[in-house]
């Protein structure tokens, strides 16, 4: 069964940051896409971004633009999100998710991790 | 953005009951829709994709309707083991969007 496991979700100060790793299982990260999806206390799902395995594009929210980068090691079969300057409406799980159905511009998601706790917080 | 409107926000039904819940966007998405289903504590699962299709292994209670910017999903006997939130997603176009959810509660 093909997974992905997150990691590197914490505690941290507003203004801090803060580097979440995703790593996959029985599928190569070469070839998908992988998007982070989070989850605020008592909110709904919002999308952040997405980098797509076969030519490196990247994608982002408006609401983490500038501030969040989203990254690959294809040898680690590993996609990482560095979460810089971050703020009290960071705060979430942040689940790692694959892009498995296309409409050639956008993707909805078939398989996701357990999803990792960020605390944005004094 | 494409927003969306999905409705209700919370459904309570007993056992056996027919359940819908919709989901409306801000324009036209043709058939790019998916279902997602997330239980307290769980990561969310996706359900239906393209509108209508089934996910392999979902119950075949679970079906979707819907194209251009009006859709549904329905569960057609509702079983104590569908007890969650539910969430529509776009992907017609970036950035990729979802509903507000529909938190289910059995009677």
């Amino acid at each position: 069964e093909m997974q992905v496991v997150e990691s590197g979700g914490d505690l941290v100060q507003p203004g801090g940051s803060l580097r979440l790793s995703c790593v996959a299982s029985r599928f190569s990260l070469s070839g998908s896409i992988i998007g982070w999806v989070r989850r605020a206390p008592g909110k709904g799902l919002e999308w952040v971004s997405t980098i797509s395995g076969i030519d490196g594009s990247t994608y982002y929210a408006d609401s983490v633009e500038g501030r969040f980068t989203i990254s690959k090691d294809n040898s680690r079969n590993t996609v990482h999100l560095q979460m810089n300057s971050l703020r009290v409406e960071d705060t979430a799980v942040y689940y790692c998710t694959r892009e498995g159905y296309t409409s050639g511009w956008c993707g909805a998601f078939d398989v996701w991790g357990h999803g990792t706790m960020v605390t944005v917080s004094s | 953005d494409i927003q969306m409107t999905q409705s209700p926000s919370t459904l309570s039904a007993s056992v056996g009951d027919r359940v819908t819940i919709t989901c409306r966007t801000s324009q036209s998405i043709s058939e790019w829709l998916a279902w997602y289903q997330q239980k307290p504590g769980r990561a969310p699962k996706v359900l239906i994709y393209q509108a209508s299709i089934l996910e392999s292994g979902v119950p075949s209670r679970f079906s979707g309707s819907g194209s251009g910017t009006e859709f549904a999903l329905t569960i057609s006997s509702l079983q104590p083991d569908d007890l969650a939130t539910y969430y529509c997603q776009q992907y017609n176009r970036y950035p990729p969007t979802f509903g507000g959810g529909t938190k289910v509660e059995i009677k």
